[in-house]
């Protein structure tokens, strides 16, 4: 399985850009990277998703680098309601049944403060 | 658009009981899968149905836990007997393409989990 590494918390002050790094050494040839966002009480939600390079949408950007290696999620102005875990999910192929399985790392507990 | 729903959100058990779990899908989605963290510790994988169909139950602890979709629509978590060790929060997800492998590409909305206390 693609194994996830990331920092274990981060802190930051409102109107901040938060950067996330995420390390996926064995990131497979068609697996995407994904990012998703946890409050307390509640299930993952999606935030963004690319293969390489950059993507970007409403809520933050993903940097990809041409290796995949590793996968950077920014957060632009970060707000007190940004204050969450967050995952980076890369998919895998398990050694024992042969079949991906989406697998989460231990997240990144950010922490805004005012 | 009514989002995963997961019930119920809470339940208290004793060692030995059973508890069913149970999650609805959004409307549409073929896939579904169960997730679950114990302890504490990463967000496991569990199962994935597409349809009525288990696509990948690599994730299941032992034969003590039991999913079905029936009819390819909710599915339930079954364990039984219930330990000590089985408490933890269980996620439930679902997405929209059916493929027989998990698409690394593919978006998975969560339910809020049901928190599960073995006690």
């Amino acid at each position: 399985l693609a194994k996830t590494t990331q920092p274990i918390s981060m802190d930051s002050y409102e109107g901040q850009e938060v950067n996330i790094t995420c390390s996926h050494n064995n990131i497979a040839t068609n697996d995407y990277i994904t990012w998703y966002q946890q409050f307390p009480s509640q299930g993952p939600r999606f935030i963004i998703q690319g293969y390489k390079t950059k993507v970007t949408n409403e809520v933050a950007s993903l940097f990809i680098p041409a290796d995949r290696k590793s996968s950077t999620l920014s957060l632009p102005r970060v707000s007190l309601s940004d204050t969450a875990v967050y995952y980076c999910l890369v998919g895998g192929l398990s050694m024992d049944t042969g079949r991906r399985a989406l697998t989460f790392g231990s997240g990144t507990r950010l922490q805004v403060q005012p | 658009e009514a989002g995963v729903t997961q019930f119920p959100s809470h339940s208290v058990i004793e060692k030995g009981q059973t508890v069913t779990l149970r999650c609805d899908p959004i409307s549409g989605h073929d896939n579904l899968y169960w997730y679950r963290r114990v302890m504490g510790k990463e967000i496991k994988f569990l199962l994935h149905f597409v349809k009525e169909s288990k696509q990948d139950e690599s994730g299941m602890p032992n034969n003590r836990f039991l999913a079905e979709r029936t009819g390819g629509t909710y599915s339930t978590l079954k364990v039984q007997p219930a330990e000590l060790e089985d408490s933890g929060v269980y996620f439930c997800a679902s997405s929209q393409a059916g493929h027989r492998r998990p698409a690394t590409n593919e978006k998975l909305f969560f339910g809020s989990g049901t928190q599960l206390s073995v006690l």
